[in-house]
């Protein structure tokens, strides 16, 4: 089975802008997570969508929105870019979420200048 | 304070030595996953535990559940161990809540 496969790898953008980062998950699986990694911060869970809801969410501002389309790719989007979003954006796909085995992506790694 | 604590935050070993690597948690879980991060970003999930220990090869995860505590051990390390090793764990409504991270260098 193919892995976990996010586009672009890397991103520059600058602050104001709006960036759309893409995960497509490992065949038949329903849930995608979204996570933002920082050196201050670390790892940090951002949204899970599963079969085209969102399930759960982080402690984000309204700037960064999901989706995830009927064949359970998903997309994250954040509006209004400031610095601070500079970070690596990993998404995880499983079966049925965090309670399940988590597969990662390589990263997203967005540089907001 | 972070619900989900590690220790250490940093560990140099020498390849061979057996290490090991704790995580703490405050608040009730159902789940404790552990993960690897190799430099360049890519995570790999180790071990995903509710309760007692599993192994891997040449790694062992442990939970206790009432003491809200578990701990990464790897036996006869080897250079290629070396990575960030994260725990994370499953809380309340199944968000993932991540540990700090470890950073571990094996010294040949």
């Amino acid at each position: 089975k193919a892995g976990v496969t996010q586009t672009p790898r890397y991103l520059i953008k600058t602050r104001g802008q709006q960036v759309t980062l893409s995960c497509s998950p490992i065949s038949g699986h329903r849930s995608v997570s979204w996570y933002q990694q920082t050196p201050g911060q670390g790892l940090q869970f951002l949204f899970e969508y599963f079969s085209e809801t969102q399930r759960n969410k982080g402690n984000f501002p309204g700037r960064f929105s999901g989706r995830q389309f009927s064949n359970s790719r998903s997309e994250m989007n954040v509006s209004t870019l400031e610095l601070g979003d500079s970070a690596l954006y990993l998404c995880a796909s499983s079966g049925q979420g965090a309670r399940d085995t988590q597969y990662f992506g390589p990263g997203t790694r967005l540089t907001v200048l | 304070k972070n619900e989900v604590e590690q220790s250490p935050q940093n560990l140099t070993a020498q390849e061979g030595e057996f290490i090991t690597i704790n995580c703490s948690y405050s608040v009730g879980i159902s789940a404790l996953h552990w993960l690897q991060q190799h430099p360049g970003g890519g995570i790999v999930s180790l071990f995903m535990l509710s309760s007692g220990k599993k192994k891997h090869g040449r790694l062992i995860a442990t939970i206790n559940i009432q003491e809200k505590h578990s701990s990464l051990h790897i036996t006869a390390s080897h250079p290629r161990d070396s990575a960030v090793y994260i725990c994370a764990a499953r809380v309340g409504n199944e968000k993932l809540t991540f540990g700090t991270g470890t950073r571990l260098t094996i010294i040949p």
